[in-house]
């Protein structure tokens, strides 16, 4: 069985750091590009960050863009986000998503999130 | 950078009817980078379609995706209790970056 479990989660103060962890099981993890997706309170779908199954690349969205990092430890199957300089507006579910074997376009498994927020 | 629009924002039915979710891209994309997923109240999102028209793993065969070019399309053909739920349509772009649209909710009538 899949399992995507994240950790980490927490209350912040702006400007502060937090690092997010992802402990994957139930597949190969080398096999699969990894993301994270937030969802702020009441509202859609965001995608934060990709990283590829080898962990060679890493790509973000502009508004995380020097302020986050994402990386892999392929011998643990763990994945991380790092945060730093948090801002308010960083406040939301933040979901471990397994993008699909065969290709990498949708996410076929999601953790059941972490809840971060960034409040003075 | 492609927008994904959903309507409508709200579908009001009753269980047993069918349901039809419309997701319009900004610009043409392929068929192979559209999902849909559905989010019921405080779980994660479950994939339900990718490619555009290919059902995940367990997803229940009254679930079906179509569309092409800009204009996609969910239609669950007999809603279930289970059914009602927010669903959203999410695309593959360039760079690469990932866009989802902004949900309809599918509620009970």
């Amino acid at each position: 069985e899949v399992q995507l479990l994240e950790s980490g989660g927490g209350l912040v103060q702006p400007g502060g750091s937090l690092r997010l962890s992802c402990a994957a099981s139930g597949f190969t993890f080398t096999s699969h590009a990894l993301s994270w997706v937030r969802q702020a309170p009441g509202k859609g779908l965001e995608w934060v960050s990709t990283v590829t199954d080898g962990g060679g690349a890493t790509y973000y969205t502009d508004s995380v863009k020097g302020r986050f990092t994402l990386s892999r430890d392929n011998s643990k199957s763990t994945l991380y986000l790092q945060m730093n300089s948090l801002r308010v507006e960083d406040t939301a579910v933040y979901y471990c998503v397994r993008h699909c074997g065969s290709n990498w376009y949708n996410f076929d498994y999601w953790g059941q999130g972490s809840l971060v927020t960034v409040s003075s | 950078e492609i927008v994904l629009t959903q309507s409508p924002d709200i579908l009001s039915l009753s269980p047993g009817e069918r349901a039809i979710l419309s997701c319009r891209a900004s610009q043409s994309i392929r068929s192979s980078y559209l999902g849909w997923y559905q989010q019921k109240l405080g779980q994660a999102p479950r994939l339900l379609i990718y490619g555009a028209s290919s059902r995940a793993t367990g997803i229940p065969d009254r679930f079906s995706g179509s569309g092409s070019g800009t204009d996609f399309t969910l239609t669950i053909s007999r809603l279930e209790p289970e059914d009602f739920a927010v669903y959203y349509c999410q695309q593959f772009g360039s760079s690469p970056r990932y866009s989802f649209g902004q949900g309809t909710k599918v509620e009970i009538k």
